[in-house]
């Protein structure tokens, strides 16, 4: 079964740092090109970053550039998100998706769940 | 960076009726890179429609999508009761700013 696991939100003070994981499943890691995308409560979606298959091409959103990094470990078929200097306004629902192709150019086939980080003092 | 507005925001329809969502984008999406997804309450989105019209896998063929350049459609030629959901486009043709539309919600009337 093709799944995406996502883990390591929480609630956390403005200024702090925190270090999300997605892991995959039931699919060719290494092939395909991952992204976050975040929802805020009762929002729509915002893409939040994204990284090829060989890590070669990545990108993020305006919002979240110098603050957030993107990293992805093919051998353990694990993506990353390290998230610093957090602000209220990164609370969300931060959602891991696979790209339908390898470099940062396709729709996105399969999401996780979800996992909630909340940044408030 | 694209923008996409997607209209209307609300969309009340009975279930059997046809269902016709837009999006448009600020400039043209290259390529036709433009997707569509279904999120119901509580759940992950859902890819129903990527390169502007074709269907992902396992979507059922009431869906369609249409569209180029700036203007792009979703259609649901008879609306089943799981259908009514929030509907969201995304281009991913200007890489790597990819951007979703806000959404439109399509509620039983």
């Amino acid at each position: 079964e093709v799944q995406l696991v996502e883990s390591g939100g929480g609630l956390v003070q403005p200024g702090r740092s925190l270090r999300l994981s997605c892991a995959a499943s039931g699919f060719t890691f290494d092939d395909y090109a991952m992204h976050w995308v975040r929802q805020a409560p009762g929002k729509g979606l915002e893409w939040v970053s994204g990284i090829s298959w060989n890590s070669g091409s990545i990108g993020y959103a305006d919002s979240v550039k110098g603050r957030f990094t993107i990293s992805r470990d093919n051998a353990k078929n694990s993506l990353y998100l390290q998230m610093n200097s957090l602000r209220a306004e990164d609370t969300a629902l931060y959602y891991c998706a696979k790209d339908r192709g390898w470099e940062l150019r396709g729709a996105f086939d399969i999401w996780g769940q979800g996992t909630m980080v909340t940044v408030s003092s | 960076e694209i923008v996409l507005t997607q209209s209307p925001g609300t969309l009340s329809l009975s279930p059997g009726e046809r269902a016709t969502l837009s999006c448009r984008a600020s400039q043209s999406v290259s390529s036709s890179y433009l997707a569509w997804y279904q999120q119901k309450p509580g759940q992950a989105p859902r890819l129903l429609i990527y390169g502007a019209s074709s269907r992902a896998t396992g979507i059922p063929d009431r869906f369609s999508g249409s569209g180029s350049g700036t203007d792009f459609t979703l259609t649901i030629s008879r609306l089943e009761p799981e259908d009514f959901a929030v509907y969201y486009c995304q281009q991913y043709g200007s890489s790597p700013a990819i951007t979703f539309g806000q959404g439109t919600r399509l509620e039983i009337k």
